[in-house]
């Protein structure tokens, strides 16, 4: 199956600092979404960029799908930012799923 | 709001006690999953269905059953939970065609198994 690896596992970040999120991916792929899980466990929709660059407030997101790697940029950073961000991949058609990294947690310092 | 339901939000169940989840789309997708995420792990896919058609994962064990009676609802059954099936249980959703694949997370279900 696919591998899908998220660097770095941790960050610690002081409020006001940007940050760079990497996901890498091992074979090619439709789908590639990042999410924010916040502290009640729900996965929020951050970007769906299987190919790209996407940008939302201070948030923005490239995948470079021919070289199989996504960043996911965090600009000005806030404390509310503070939580686990996953990287996940998957195909089309029936086989439709979606495989996650084990995702990066960033503490945010005011 | 077109959403991804799960219900319920919490559920306490006792060892060897079946157990229900369910959850309800308004986004009239095709395709739903079930995912299982333990806790500080990333979450893991059990099975999901393909319109009516159910595509088991390989390591998914027996004691996981699911049902879609209808396009908007799915249910997860646990016939005989044990401790090592406390998780979060996060439904997702997507409608397969040519422009985007991306899934829709509910808000999940938090099992405890006493």
């Amino acid at each position: 199956g696919i591998q899908v690896e998220q660097s770095p596992p941790d960050l610690i970040l002081q409020e006001g600092a940007n940050s760079t999120l990497r996901c890498n991916f091992s074979d090619s792929v439709n789908n590639l979404q990042w999410f924010h899980q916040n502290p009640w466990g729900q996965l929020i929709n951050l970007f769906y960029i299987p190919s790209g660059t996407k940008q939302n407030g201070r948030l923005s997101a490239t995948t470079v799908a021919t070289e199989r790697y996504s960043l996911l940029y965090i600009s000005s950073s806030q404390t509310t930012d503070s939580g686990v961000y996953f990287c996940a991949v998957g195909l089309s058609g029936a086989n439709s799923k979606l495989t996650f990294g084990k995702g990066i947690t960033l503490s945010v310092r005011p | 709001d077109a959403m991804v339901i799960q219900n319920p939000r919490y559920q306490v169940t006792q060892f060897g006690k079946p157990v229900t989840l369910s959850c309800s789309q308004t986004l009239n997708h095709n395709v739903m999953y079930w995912y299982q995420q333990k806790s500080s792990q990333a979450p893991k896919l059990l099975f999901h269905y393909y319109d009516k058609d159910f595509n088991n994962e390989a390591d998914t064990p027996d004691n996981f059953q699911s049902r879609r009676p209808n396009t908007s609802f799915c249910f997860l059954d646990i016939r005989s939970p044990g401790l090592g099936d406390a998780a979060m249980y996060l439904c997702a959703t997507s409608r397969d065609h040519g422009s985007s694949y991306e899934q829709y997370f509910g808000p999940g279900t938090r099992l405890t198994v006493t």
